[in-house]
């Protein structure tokens, strides 16, 4: 059973437009959620994270927002930049740091 | 600053075949991870460390081995390579005490077994 899932596969969005980017979990006692961007042939890359105890934490034009109500995650791109096209992955950790990761979103931002 | 070292970078193993996928960070992180990336997949833990001489298994262990004998490398040992283990594989490391619980990669081996 899938612990984090991302449910569209893909997006696209025009640069100068906000990209929004989901991710819903099964379990409430995870305590953080990350969110990592990886390039082709490249490891991924950590973007930001957020606490179970807040629901907002924002980073320069990335923001991800935390609803533990409804299980859901998201991360907001604005201004979205081609540079960020991208697959996108959301992660929550399970304890020692260790992550489960959803199945990723592919960002494609045009010009 | 190199931070997290894979090599090698490609590598196509037979059936049966066994190697070893070698990992080194310079970070001085405590918590080292091995993840497998299967096509169109998230990321699978195979098996972590949080410490020299301390391994324990993630989600997807069988046919893999590890050893952790420094801070700075942790080793994952291939045995009697199958095509399901044809993958891209990366290795994290992570500072036990990071508030943003972040992992950091390296940049990944591709093996495909045949």
């Amino acid at each position: 059973d899938q612990q984090v899932k991302q449910n569209s596969p893909s997006l696209s969005v025009q640069e100068g437009r906000i990209s929004i980017l989901n991710c819903d979990y099964t379990n409430s006692m995870f305590d953080y959620f990350l969110w990592y961007k990886k390039y082709p042939a490249e490891g991924p890359t950590f973007l930001i994270s957020i606490s179970s105890i807040k629901d907002k934490n924002e980073d320069g034009r990335f923001t991800v927002f935390l609803n533990k109500s409804a299980k859901h995650l998201s991360l907001h791109i604005v201004p979205s930049q081609p540079g960020d096209s991208a697959v996108y992955f959301c992660a929550v950790n399970t304890g020692f740091q260790k992550l489960v990761f959803g199945t990723g979103t592919r960002l494609l931002v045009s010009p | 600053n190199a931070g997290v070292t894979q090599t090698p970078k490609f590598r196509i193993l037979k059936i049966g075949q066994s190697m070893t996928l070698q990992c080194a960070q310079d970070m001085n992180h405590n918590y080292m991870y091995w993840y497998r990336q299967d096509p169109g997949m998230g990321l699978k833990l195979i098996y972590y460390s949080v410490g020299a001489g301390i391994t324990d298994k993630g989600e997807v262990p069988n046919g893999y081995n590890v050893s952790r004998s420094t801070t700075e490398d942790f080793p994952l040992r291939l045995e009697l390579a199958a095509p399901s283990q044809t993958s891209v594989y990366f290795c994290a490391s992570s500072y036990s005490r990071d508030t943003g619980r972040a992992q950091y990669f390296g940049a990944g081996t591709r093996l495909s077994v045949l």
